[in-house]
């Protein structure tokens, strides 16, 4: 059944400091699409990133950088150089294609990590 | 501002009682989902339209229905509410429905039952 997992539930670190959130996912279909969100405080969700299945290439954007590796099922989120600003709860999620033979896309979400960045 | 809409943003209300929560997804978008936030279940999907039609369902009670209307606007309708109904409710939207579409939330309805 599909699954994702974030092992991490809390994380407190020091302005300045880089910091990784991890994601796993399970998964029987060869397509699917991986996303991270982020829930700042306010309890808004924003959408931060997605990815195919097919594109294992990783991206920075910013701060921020994603590893996607196929191999360990794993999409793992990193800020560089934290700042307060970044304090929220993230979210990893995945929707799978072709389940049905059609086109649903409802998102399966891991339970979050919340990233306290402190001064 | 992710240009989804959903009112109100918070709702208090009795055990027992019919509730509805309303959704405008981004203009030109024709899929619309409901996700349920609870600090027990976290998020999980309840239910998505496409251009007025129920396409896929989640973990969505049988005292939950939902609709979505011909200017694509939806509505969630919450009955015979319980203490453990209160959650965060969103509402996304995405161009077609598609696995490989980005979802974009709306602000989330904060619902309490007491």
């Amino acid at each position: 059944a599909q699954k994702v997992t974030q092992a991490q539930t809390e994380i407190s670190v020091v302005e300045k400091e880089d910091v990784t959130l991890d994601c796993v996912y399970e998964t029987r279909d060869t397509t699917y699409y991986l996303f991270w969100y982020k829930q700042p405080p306010s309890g808004e969700l924003v959408f931060l990133i997605r990815r195919n299945s097919f594109d294992e290439q990783n991206e920075i954007s910013g701060r921020y950088s994603w590893n996607f590796q196929k191999s360990t099922s794993s999409f793992n989120f990193t800020i560089t150089a934290s700042q307060v600003v970044d304090s929220a709860v993230y979210f990893c999620a995945l929707s799978e294609a072709g389940r049905y033979g059609g086109s649903q896309g409802n998102l399966i979400f891991g339970k979050g990590t919340k990233l306290s960045v402190k001064p | 501002d992710s240009g989804v809409t959903q009112t109100p943003k918070h709702l208090i209300t009795a055990t027992g009682q019919r509730v509805t929560l309303r959704c405008s997804p981004r203009s030109g978008d024709l899929s619309v989902y409901w996700y349920q936030q609870s600090l027990d279940q976290g998020l999980q999907f309840l239910i998505q339209y496409y251009n007025g039609e129920e396409r896929a369902k989640g973990n969505i009670l049988e005292r939950f229905s939902a609709q979505q209307f011909p200017d694509l606007h939806s509505e969630l309708n919450l009955s015979s509410l319980e203490l453990g109904d209160s959650a965060l409710y969103f509402c996304a939207s995405s161009v077609g429905g598609s696995p490989q579409e980005t979802q974009y939330f709306g602000p989330g309805t904060r619902l309490l039952v007491l």
